[in-house]
């Protein structure tokens, strides 16, 4: 079974509209975090925010914010106030604690409409 | 400044020619880590290490090594690639824990 899936090819958003990238997860570890990455189409991996298991509340870093559902093991990532410059491919990772593996989705490719 | 250096960035090479991309961070982190990027998969994990002289398998070990002699690097090793070895490879480092990996620049490699 897939650990995390991004059922999301593709998504297209207004500039300074927001948009929701899903992802949904499957651990039996009751201690894990999860990230989100975005890729520009230079390339380079960028880290946006992490959600813990624990965490009681859903983690924001300026216009991103992670809607966490443990019970439905979603996580999913808002953006808010789309802008041109978010274009890019957004990945969706895990992390257990006790097995120290990383697992990322296959990516929700976002382009931002002027 | 903090960073994960891969080198080379680009290669093209010929099947069954030995290869090595190295991995460097100035971060002291315990974890490094490679994946592999295909089209339509995502990021997949290959080997990753806790310490030095502690590395385990990922999701697709087949067909490389690591070896960790030191904190800072974490060398991939292609023993004898083979053209379904093409494909973007990225090193990872973190601490130990609930913490972001920081990524390298990425390596593009061709096997012809």
């Amino acid at each position: 079974a897939q650990k995390i899936t991004q059922t999301q090819p593709g998504m297209f958003v207004q500039e300074k509209e927001a948009v929701t990238l899903d992802c949904t997860y499957d651990t039996s570890d009751p201690s894990y975090g999860l990230f989100w990455y975005k890729q520009p189409s230079s390339g380079e991996m960028i880290f946006l925010i992490y959600q813990g298991s624990y965490d009681q509340q859903n983690a924001t870093e300026g216009r991103y914010s992670l809607n966490f559902q443990k019970a439905r093991k979603s996580a999913n990532l808002v953006i808010s106030a789309s802008q041109l410059g978010d274009s890019a491919m957004y990945f969706c990772a895990m992390r257990e604690v006790t097995g120290n593996q990383f697992y990322f989705g296959t990516g929700t490719s976002l382009t931002v409409i002027p | 400044e903090a960073q994960v250096t891969q080198n080379p960035r680009y290669l093209i090479t010929v099947t069954g020619k030995k290869l090595t991309v190295t991995c460097s961070q100035n971060m002291n982190h315990e974890y490094m880590s490679w994946y592999r990027q295909d089209p339509g998969l995502g990021l997949r994990q290959i080997y990753y290490s806790m310490n030095v002289e502690v590395t385990d398998k990922g999701d697709v070990p087949e067909g490389y090594k690591v070896s960790r002699k030191e904190k800072r690097n974490f060398p991939l090793i292609l023993e004898s690639p083979s053209p379904n070895q093409t494909s973007l490879y990225f090193c990872a480092s973190s601490l130990i824990g609930p913490y972001e990996q920081y990524f390298g620049p990425g390596t593009r490699l061709t096997v012809t």
